[in-house]
């Protein structure tokens, strides 16, 4: 079974940065495919962040964290990122990456995310 | 931007009743939605897209209808293993979810 495998959590400081690493275990499984990472506080709903087409060429982000968070890929390593900057107490989650089916940012594969804490 | 708004917040039920639960849209989507099932410590499992096609290996006890601004999803006859919550999403936007617990 393909799999999606994130990771690159952690406790971090306010202002702080991280990065998201989401690793394809199968070669090819996400190259074809838009990518979205999305978020779940403690205890709280979903939330998506952020897509990126299948050559990179094309981003987009939620208003609560353009400017802060930026997505990335490399194809050739089967690999999707987020860069995280600036930090808020409220960016503390978990972190999901996701393999989007189609253009409508259909969430089809899901990773089983990383826990991001921010915190002094 | 669209605004999906999941009713009820809490559904109890028994195992084998048919649970209905709703997502409405605060302008139409045609049938751009899609609903997600998620139980604790796991990660989201694509069920239906395009408001009534089922996701792969999806069991036909779930169903999805509705289109415009007003869908539903259907479970006929709960198992013990759908008791979880289940989120409708269209592009960037998820409801508040409904949470599906054992009467």
């Amino acid at each position: 079974e393909v799999q999606l495998v994130e990771s690159g959590g952690g406790l971090v400081q306010p202002g702080g940065s991280l990065r998201l690493s989401c690793v394809a275990s199968e070669l090819s499984f996400t190259n074809n495919h838009w990518m979205s990472w999305v978020r779940q506080a403690p205890g709280k709903g979903l939330e998506w962040l952020a897509n990126i087409k299948q050559d990179g060429s094309e981003t987009h982000y939620v208003d609560s964290v353009r400017g802060r968070f930026t997505i990335s890929r490399d194809n050739a390593k089967n690999s999707v990122y987020l860069q995280m900057s600036s930090l808020r107490a409220e960016d503390t989650a978990v972190y999901f990456c996701a393999r989007v089916r189609g253009n409508y940012n259909i969430l089809e594969y899901w990773g089983q995310g990383t826990l991001v804490t921010v915190s002094s | 931007e669209v605004v999906l708004t999941q009713s009820p917040a809490t559904l109890s039920l028994s195992p084998g009743e048919r649970a209905t639960l709703s997502c409405r849209a605060s302008q139409s989507i045609s049938t751009y939605l899609a609903w997600y099932q998620q139980k604790p410590g796991q990660a989201p499992r694509l069920l239906i897209y395009d408001a009534s096609s089922r996701a792969t290996g999806i069991p036909a006890r779930f169903s999805g209808s509705g289109s415009g601004t007003d869908f539903t999803l259907t479970i006929s006859g709960l198992e013990s293993e759908d008791f979880a919550t289940y989120y409708c999403q269209q592009r960037g936007t998820f409801g508040g979810g409904t949470k599906v617990e054992i009467k």
